[in-house]
């Protein structure tokens, strides 16, 4: 799996967008960029994915550069609520037709967001 | 619909003592996994099942044991808990055709 690096720690201003970045330069053409986030004393929750085109759920939108190097994910409207610790992932799926391992994705430290009022 | 449910939710062990971690999922999904988290750092995955009958061994399997006994169950034990278990331990599980991986609330456990 290639491997991302991510800020350690972030703020952002409640009401404002919180762009979330992720570098992730040895992705391979079949590699998928996952976001999850988690809670304190939670367990995590998955937010958004994408492979080579921005997309955009209820809860996120991901854009991914051209070159797929990085990608960002924007919280348009970061509530109190939003402050978590944000995973960014790149995983190949599907599988390899011929792999019988199972689909696990293998989570970083993560950013920090605090979302302040 | 509970999703994936793990028990217990926390537990205080000694040294020496074991332990069956129990998750099970009700989205009748094939893989399903178990991760620890240690105070500031990310998830680090202990093993998984890619389907009923099978185990892997992931990240940080020293120490912990699985089974997977049906397509609803995985769980965990620690056959002889050590202080270094000491964790925050998450039951996971994913559909064959789905991305998402649907997370426990988490079992906090403590070994003294």
């Amino acid at each position: 799996d290639a491997k991302t690096t991510q800020p350690t720690s972030m703020d952002c201003a409640e009401g404002r967008a919180a762009n979330l970045p992720c570098n992730h330069s040895t992705i391979s053409g079949n590699e998928y960029v996952y976001w999850y986030r988690q809670i304190h004393s939670q367990g995590p929750q998955y937010i958004i994915h994408g492979l080579k085109n921005n997309e955009t759920n209820e809860m996120a939108s991901l854009i991914i550069t051209e070159d797929r190097k990085s990608s960002t994910l924007i919280l348009p409207h970061a509530t109190l609520r939003d402050t978590a610790v944000y995973y960014c992932i790149v995983r190949a799926h599907p599988l390899p037709a011929n792999s019988n391992s199972g689909y696990a994705l293998n989570f970083g430290k993560g950013t920090s967001l605090l979302v302040t009022p | 619909n509970a999703g994936v449910t793990q028990t217990p939710k926390f537990q205080v062990l000694k040294t020496g003592q074991s332990m069956t971690l129990q998750c099970a999922q009700d989205m009748n999904h094939n893989s399903m996994y178990w991760y620890r988290q240690d105070p500031g750092m990310g998830l680090r995955l202990i093993y998984y099942s890619a389907s009923e009958g099978t185990t892997d061994k992931g990240e940080v399997p020293n120490g912990y044991n699985v089974s997977r006994l049906n397509k609803r169950e995985f769980s965990l034990r620690l056959e002889s808990a050590a202080p270094s278990q000491t964790s925050v331990y998450f039951c996971a599980s994913r559909g064959a055709l789905g991305n998402t991986i649907y997370f426990g609330e988490g079992s906090w456990l403590t070994v003294v």
